[in-house]
């Protein structure tokens, strides 16, 4: 079985540019979560999507977003790219909401110049 | 409140030996504990993973202690091999809040010495 997929694995922008991040959950799940992790420190929660609505948002600013799509798949979007919006943005899904049984797929590595 | 903290930062075992994680919390509304495994490259996996109800949890070689009046709880390997080495993060949760925010530690590097 396929695990979760993200698309681009690797990424350059510049400041103030618009960046979209794609991921494939596992087959059958329903849930997605997604979550930046800035080199040298723990994930930081984003947001986690279920059954196509938000069902958490963390501490981020209104210039992330993100959305799912009936076939579960999501998307994070990020405006107006700051130097420290640099990081391996992490997807993970699940079956259920809640933060169980997460699994994370390989990442998107981000780097704003 | 929210913060998990994790120590040490970095960690260097000879192989057989027995590697100990730690980490602290405040909530005390926080009831879901979880131990991911991260390799270069790739994202977190969960290695294991207890409820404050339940002071010690086992599954194979990894091994989670729990101590609620303390608020911390361990990460335990026995006899450590040169695979394990990799980047340990535990994490906690709430339950309750269902919205699938897990809050990680800074994470320990670990590195196992053949």
């Amino acid at each position: 079985d396929a695990g979760v997929t993200q698309s681009p694995t690797h990424l350059i922008k510049t400041r103030g540019q618009h960046v979209t991040l794609r991921c494939s959950p596992i087959s059958g799940h329903k849930s997605v979560s997604w979550y930046q992790q800035v080199l040298g420190q723990g994930p930081q929660f984003i947001f986690q999507y279920y059954e196509k609505e938000e069902r958490g948002r963390g501490n981020f600013p209104d210039r992330f977003s993100a959305r799912q799509f009936p076939n579960y798949s999501s998307e994070l979007n990020v405006n107006a790219l700051l130097l420290g919006d640099s990081a391996l943005y992490l997807c993970a899904s699940s079956f259920r909401t809640g933060p169980y049984g997460y699994t994370f797929g390989s990442g998107t590595r981000l780097t704003v110049v | 409140q929210q913060q998990v903290k994790q120590s040490p930062q970095s960690l260097i075992v000879q192989k057989g030996g027995i590697s100990i994680i730690n980490c602290a919390y405040e909530n005390t509304a926080f009831d879901y504990f979880p131990w991911y495994q991260q390799f270069p490259g790739k994202g977190p996996a969960l290695l294991i993973a207890i409820r404050p109800d339940v002071s010690e949890k086992k599954e194979g070689r990894f091994t989670i202690s729990f101590n609620k009046s303390a608020k911390q709880f361990s990460l335990h390997i026995m006899d450590s091999q040169p695979g394990d080495s990799a980047t340990y993060f535990c994490a906690a949760s709430m339950e309750g809040s269902n919205t699938g925010k897990l809050i990680f530690g800074q994470g320990t590097t670990l590195q196992v010495k053949p």
